[in-house]
């Protein structure tokens, strides 16, 4: 079946560094998303990618969909507290949005202060 | 709140016990899904409702579990013979005519 594959597992950084993440999937999705969960909570949609070498930023964050359409990163800058939790890639086979998601197993960001 | 709500928050129960949750979707939505995440991992697809029709079970529905959305609003998720294997967080996520799946906090369900 579709595997996505995060990385890093974990990062320990401090707060005002800038997080760099990415994800790759043996087979290619037509959309990509990236979401945040805090412990105890749903996943929080952040960014949604549909096209091939798009790049779209929400606020601090940027993310890109990969030209191959098998990889996307996520990119936080001048990281503060809040941004603490786990970070999901997702991604959509179809163009047409019905699909279920697969998801990643997610980066564990960490900020010592 | 106008958010995807589920009930319970957390269940307790019994190895053998039949448990259900209710999901409500963002109001106005016409797709919702159900996902199971286990400790460590992302959510894994379960099914998928358009309206009140199931159109999609992944391979981790076993016959114990069924899901419905009688009348293409709330959804309710069964779960019959709990086994421990079935203790996991329970997530439900709404969307309208697109990929963007909003997710509800889940039902973490713990079988004893």
């Amino acid at each position: 079946g579709q595997q996505l594959n995060q990385s890093p597992q974990s990062m320990f950084i401090q707060e005002g560094e800038d997080v760099s993440m990415n994800c790759t999937s043996s087979s290619i999705f037509n959309t990509w998303l990236w979401y945040k969960q805090d412990p105890g909570e749903g996943p929080v949609l952040l960014i949604a990618l549909y096209k091939a070498g798009e790049l779209t930023s929400n606020g601090r964050l940027t993310a890109q969909f990969g030209i191959t359409r098998k990889d996307s990163f996520l990119n936080i800058s001048a990281s503060i507290p809040s941004d603490v939790g786990i970070y999901f890639c997702a991604g959509q086979p179809s163009g047409g949005g019905a699909d279920g998601l697969t998801f990643g197993k997610g980066t564990h960001l960490i900020i010592q202060p | 709140d106008t958010g995807v709500s589920q009930d319970p928050r957390h269940k307790i129960t019994k190895r053998g016990q039949n448990v259900t949750f209710r999901c409500d979707p963002i109001s106005e939505h016409n797709r919702l899904y159900w996902y199971r995440q286990t400790l460590g991992q992302g959510p894994e697809f379960l099914t998928y409702f358009q309206n009140e029709a199931q159109l999609e079970k992944s391979r981790l529905l076993s016959d114990r579990f069924s899901a419905e959305r009688p009348k293409g609003s709330f959804s309710t998720l069964e779960i019959q013979r709990t086994e421990q294997g079935d203790s996991a967080m329970y997530l439900c996520a709404s969307s309208l005519d697109g990929p963007f799946q909003y997710f509800g906090a889940g039902t973490r369900l713990s079988v004893l």
